[in-house]
């Protein structure tokens, strides 16, 4: 089973602050399986990145992602207000088939 | 656009069975390059994949859940549902509706409905 490891639990920023986000993975993780949601409070998932470093549709270019392996990054260039949120990342393909990060808080400083 | 929405009681009692149902609307429900997912969220934590259907209706389950989930779907319908058996309070949660993309390239879940709330007690 791959685990998930998301760091920071809680990351404590400013807006216009840089914001970089990290998840560990417990094996290699193929990046085309690997994918980032970001979570509002009463809100459902919305998926940011997909194949690790790809944007969804309608997702700003200040969200990127990267990575390859074990170890993938959520970059934030730009905090806006409406990016403090929960992020989580998510990985398919080894069982179970999909596993989710335990999440990161991103809040305001 | 295409939407999901869960529905389904929002009550119930420990040891009997939870059922949920997802129904698809603005797209259709039998595109091959989709599967549709339950994935739930326990109060004030994190998320947990519960089982993936195809139209097709091969399945795939979370094996921490395996021998109490059953997701089945309804093409002519439109939905998916999901059953759980002998829950617990451990069971309480968000239950989200997803659908999953399944093609090379992209297994993410890129559309989700907008969850509803179970609470297991008597």
């Amino acid at each position: 089973e791959i685990v998930l490891t998301q760091s920071p639990g809680t990351l404590s920023l400013s807006p216009g602050e840089r914001a970089t986000l990290s998840c560990r993975a417990s094996q290699s993780v193929s990046s085309t399986y690997l994918a980032w949601y970001q979570q509002k409070p009463g809100q459902a998932p919305r998926l940011l990145i997909y194949a690790a470093s790809s944007r969804a549709t309608g997702i700003p270019d200040r969200f990127s992602g990267s990575g390859s392996g074990t170890d993938f990054t959520l970059t934030i260039s730009r905090l806006e207000p409406e990016d403090f949120a929960v992020y989580y990342c998510q990985q398919y393909g080894n069982s179970p088939m999909y596993s989710f990060g335990q999440g990161t808080k991103l809040e305001i400083k | 656009q295409l939407q999901l929405q869960e529905s389904g009681p929002g009550l119930v009692k420990p040891s009997e069975t939870l059922s949920l149902i997802c129904t698809v609307s603005g797209g259709s429900i039998s595109s091959s390059s989709y599967y549709w997912g339950w994935i739930r969220q326990p109060p004030g934590k994190g998320l947990e994949w519960m089982g993936s259907i195809y139209y097709s209706g091969s399945t795939y389950y979370n094996p921490s859940l395996k021998s109490r989930v059953t997701i089945l779907v309804d093409t002519s319908k439109k939905q998916v549902s999901l059953k759980l058996s002998s829950v617990t309070a451990a069971d309480t949660a968000v239950y989200y509706c997803a659908r999953l993309k399944y093609s090379p390239g992209n297994y993410a879940m890129d559309v989700w409905g907008q969850g509803t709330t179970v609470t297991v007690s008597s």
